[in-house]
């Protein structure tokens, strides 16, 4: 079946400007994740969602980041005011969202660039 | 902090060569360990995982084993192959952290030479 799909696979954006990018998470998937992976750099967390709701947001690294899935399916990660720090590959992970352990399983990243 | 540190990369072998990548751990209590794959042009895949100590996760021929006492979990390959040419993660979960918490190392690039 269809994997975890991401759009755009590239985005260019100038400093200041509004983003969303979206994932589509393997259908049936309950838990969605996000990460930021940047030049170099292991993936970091940002969000996890459990169904509609945001179980986890530690990793969100401040108030220009925001995350929604309304649906508990596609989910859209937002980025208010880009800075060229934004600049990495956003990675969406879904998994089951079974009880005990769940594999990830990871779409293949929106690459951002902030110019 | 929470962390993991594992060899830089990249690492170049020959084909039938023995691999190791090392990695350790920094975490309270017994967090659950993976390692992922990533393959040119594709997204992260988990390779394999160990969830207590003492626990030896293995797939694809490769291995690692959870070692408390040294916080660490080594992957290794008796026998590389060119199709094993990707970057290699490792990660884990808290002790006790959300799911979705994946906390990763920087990822060793290796190269195997036919």
């Amino acid at each position: 079946g269809a994997g975890v799909s991401q759009t755009p696979s590239n985005k260019v954006t100038e400093k200041g400007k509004y983003v969303e990018l979206r994932c589509d998470p393997i259908s049936g998937h309950t838990a969605l994740y996000w990460y930021r992976q940047s030049l170099g750099q292991g993936p970091e967390f940002l969000i996890y969602f459990q169904g509609t709701g945001a179980a986890d947001d530690s990793g969100l690294p401040n108030d220009r980041f925001f995350a929604v899935r309304p649906e508990g399916s596609v989910s859209t990660l937002k980025i208010q005011r880009t800075e060229r720090g934004d600049s990495a590959v956003y990675l969406c992970a879904s998994s089951s969202g079974q009880l005990g352990f769940n594999e990830q399983f990871f779409g293949p990243g929106t690459r951002l660039t902030v110019l | 902090g929470d962390s993991v540190t594992q060899m830089e990369g990249p690492v170049t072998l020959s084909e039938e060569a023995f691999l190791t990548i090392n990695c350790t751990y920094t975490a309270t209590g017994y967090p659950s360990l993976f390692w992922y794959v990533q393959y040119p042009g594709e997204g992260l895949q988990l390779l394999l995982k160990a969830t207590k100590a003492d626990d030896k996760g293995s797939n694809k021929g490769f291995e690692a084993t959870y070692r408390k006492e040294t916080t660490s979990f080594h992957l290794e390959k008796g026998s590389v192959q060119v199709s094993d040419s990707a970057v290699y993660f490792c990660a884990f979960i808290r002790d006790g952290g959300s799911q979705g918490n994946l906390i990763f190392g920087k990822g060793t690039k290796l190269s195997v030479k036919p």
